[in-house]
């Protein structure tokens, strides 16, 4: 089953305002990364932040993880239009980390010029 | 470097045909995964494989075979397509020291 839920569903603002989507995962986990699906594309990675850390930055991007509440935010800041897309969190499904994901249901993302 | 591809892009399918989704990949990652992912849906790991000649089941194994004979692929056979098998196919790798996954475009899939 999909250990990540991604809140909202779906999320419209305007171009320049921040966008915050947020994720809760069910089981311990060692890292936490964020994806972002274009229309029509395969994923691209965004970030990983490792249980061990609190916040994670990447030129707009700020991510934040809470073990003991079991939940992530990932934040777009001075949002544009191209950053409308899907966006998933993900966390290890069989515990290694590095042989298979199992990803939320995504946060659908659009940017209103 | 191309990084992950996939073929066939596009690919409609009679109910009981079978055929193979090819993954490739130049960036000699040891870690493949394949994935399906549904309308509205995250994706869901169907077989993975840590190296050539390891294979093992995802979360949603039933249907599908890989094998895994040399690193750089790692095909994914449908041996009896089935309209529940409809779907958007993909295949990623694995850096192992980050964790990063690097996925290709993806193979659509539509069984009739």
């Amino acid at each position: 089953s999909q250990q990540g839920e991604e809140d909202p569903q779906a999320l419209s603002i305007q171009e320049g305002e921040n966008a915050t989507m947020n994720c809760s995962y069910k089981t311990s986990i060692n890292n936490l990364q964020w994806y972002r699906q274009n229309s029509g594309r395969g994923l691209v990675h965004l970030i990983l932040i490792r249980s061990n850390e609190r916040e994670k930055h990447s030129g707009r991007l700020r991510v934040t993880l809470d073990t003991s509440k079991k939940s992530s935010s990932l934040l777009i800041t001075a949002s544009r239009a191209a950053d409308t897309a899907s966006y998933f969190c993900a966390t290890e499904l069989l515990g290694g980390g590095a042989d298979g994901l199992t990803f939320g249901k995504g946060t659908h993302l659009i940017i209103q010029p | 470097n191309a990084g992950v591809t996939q073929t066939p892009k596009f690919q409609v399918l009679k109910t009981g045909q079978s055929m193979t989704l090819q993954c490739a990949q130049d960036m000699n990652h040891e870690y493949m995964s394949w994935y399906r992912q549904d309308p509205g849906m995250g994706l869901r790991l169907i077989h993975y494989s840590v190296g050539a000649g390891i294979t093992d089941q995802g979360e949603v194994p039933n249907g599908y075979n890989v094998s895994r004979s040399t690193t750089e692929d790692f095909p994914l056979r449908l041996l009896s397509a089935a309209p529940s098998q409809t779907s958007v196919y993909f295949c990623a790798t694995t850096a192992v020291s980050t964790y990063e996954q690097y996925f290709g475009p993806g193979t659509r899939l539509t069984v009739t």
